[in-house]
């Protein structure tokens, strides 16, 4: 089955700078990948996706690569807010196969 | 308008007892799932039914029984609850054909005493 790693577990910025969490995959038929951001307290919401015909995808502060030959994704937060604080996660899912496989999770914290 | 509600958000009980969580999705989706979220936030899936079909059962004691009396409900029901059961279980539910996002519930923290 699939497998997904993520690092790092823990990431700290100062506000301001950029954050990049990186994850990798296993099962080279997996084809969509999103990111959920969850706050304490809350279900994971998702922030941004990729499928795997795009090599990027930009939404305002965030953007998300992919690259299919290396079977690695990852997360770019630009100009972090305090707000951007969070557990973020990865994940990957393979062909019509309802399953999502999480990666471990990253704290990040903001601060001032 | 909550897009997937579960109950209830918290659940204490002891150990040898009988719970059941619930969730409800008012997306028409026609996939829903639970996830088992650890004290190391690791998520994991459970189970995933799609139109009252189970289609994912991964490893998990058969003490779990979930149940779907239709595709907008996907209730979870244990059995015999033990002290590693304490965790959050979240409720998802999510489109199966395109390759559609996952909507989570808001969890339900289960602290088996």
């Amino acid at each position: 089955g699939e497998n997904v790693e993520q690092h790092p577990s823990t990431l700290s910025v100062q506000e301001g700078d950029s954050a990049v969490i990186k994850c990798t995959y296993s099962d080279s038929a997996s084809n969509y990948f999103p990111w959920y951001k969850q706050e304490l307290g809350k279900g994971p919401q998702l922030i941004i996706d990729i499928r795997s015909n795009v090599g990027e995808k930009k939404d305002q502060r965030i953007a998300v690569t992919l690259n299919k030959t290396a079977k690695h994704f990852s997360l770019h937060i630009t100009e972090t807010q305090p707000e951007d604080s969070a557990v973020y996660f990865c994940a990957a899912r393979t062909g019509t196969a309802s399953k999502l496989t999480f990666g471990t999770g990253t704290r990040l914290q903001v601060t001032l | 308008d909550t897009a997937v509600s579960q109950t209830p958000k918290y659940l204490v009980t002891q150990m040898g007892n009988d719970k059941s969580i619930k969730c409800e999705q008012n997306l028409g989706h026609d996939t829903m799932y639970w996830y088992k979220q650890d004290s190391k936030k690791f998520l994991k899936i459970m189970f995933s039914y799609n139109n009252k079909e189970l289609i994912i059962n991964e490893t998990v004691p058969n003490r779990f029984s979930p149940k779907s009396p239709d595709k907008a409900h996907l209730n979870l029901h244990i059995n015999s609850l033990e002290l590693g059961d304490s965790a959050v279980y979240f409720c998802a539910s999510s489109q199966m054909t395109g390759n559609t996002e996952a909507f989570f519930g808001q969890g339900t923290r289960l602290t088996v005493v």
